[in-house]
């Protein structure tokens, strides 16, 4: 059962534009949420989070939207470059459980120029 | 400075044999925690250690998998007697505290192939 949900495997943006990447969650027990971003061959980096308390949280480029009660996040490139294509995980974490992440499938971002 | 490196970075291995999978965490991290990555999923929590302490082994998905980390720095994962559904890239991860998810730093991954 997939608690945490990307149900787009891939997604193509011009550069300059917005690209907006969603995920969706069913155990309302996470309370908080994350962005990885990883490279072929590379491990997953940490992007940006978003703690449960808050609807919004923006680091440069990249926001992190979160609707509780639709259980949804999303995370906002602008504008994209490409440089940011990889592929994009969205992750959450139990409230009580401190270290474990459960991912999503992932979703493959490519930026043309 | 150096992050997390794992070895080897491929391995294939023909079905039953048995398998070590190492990670180096980054100086001084306390927490560990293995991944299993299967093709077209997301990683999935293994196991986590606290220095040398396993305090959570609840994600290994049989008892062929065993970790441990005896001295509170490098780490090994084993499995025994592999099977192709063992098949995946196994990613270690580790963190100066537990309570902070954004100080999980991943190694590149150790991509296990069995035939």
């Amino acid at each position: 059962d997939q608690q945490v949900k990307q149900n787009s495997p891939s997604l193509s943006v011009q550069e300059g534009r917005i690209s907006i990447l969603n995920c969706d969650y069913t155990n309302s027990m996470f309370d908080y949420f994350l962005w990885y971003k990883k490279y072929p061959a590379e491990g997953p980096t940490f992007l940006i989070s978003i703690s449960s308390i808050k609807d919004k949280n923006e680091d440069g480029r990249f926001t992190v939207f979160l609707n509780k009660s639709a259980k949804h996040l999303s995370l906002h490139i602008v504008p994209s470059q490409p440089g940011d294509s990889a592929v994009y995980f969205c992750a959450a974490q139990r409230r009580g459980s401190n270290y474990k992440l459960t991912f999503g499938k992932g979703t493959l971002l490519t930026v043309n120029p | 400075g150096a992050g997390v490196s794992q070895s080897p970075r491929y391995k294939v291995a023909k079905r039953g044999q048995d398998v070590a999978l190492r990670c180096d965490p980054i100086s001084g991290h306390v927490s560990l925690f293995w991944y299993q990555q299967a093709l077209g999923q997301g990683p999935e929590f293994l196991t986590y250690f606290q220095n040398e302490a396993q305090l959570d082994k609840s994600g290994l998905p049989s008892d062929r998998f065993f970790a441990e980390r005896p001295e509170g720095s490098v780490s090994t994962l084993k499995i025994q007697r592999t099977q192709q559904e063992d098949s995946a890239v196994y990613l270690c991860a580790s963190s100066p505290f537990s309570s902070r998810p954004e100080t999980q730093y991943f190694g590149p991954g150790t991509r296990l192939l069995v035939l």
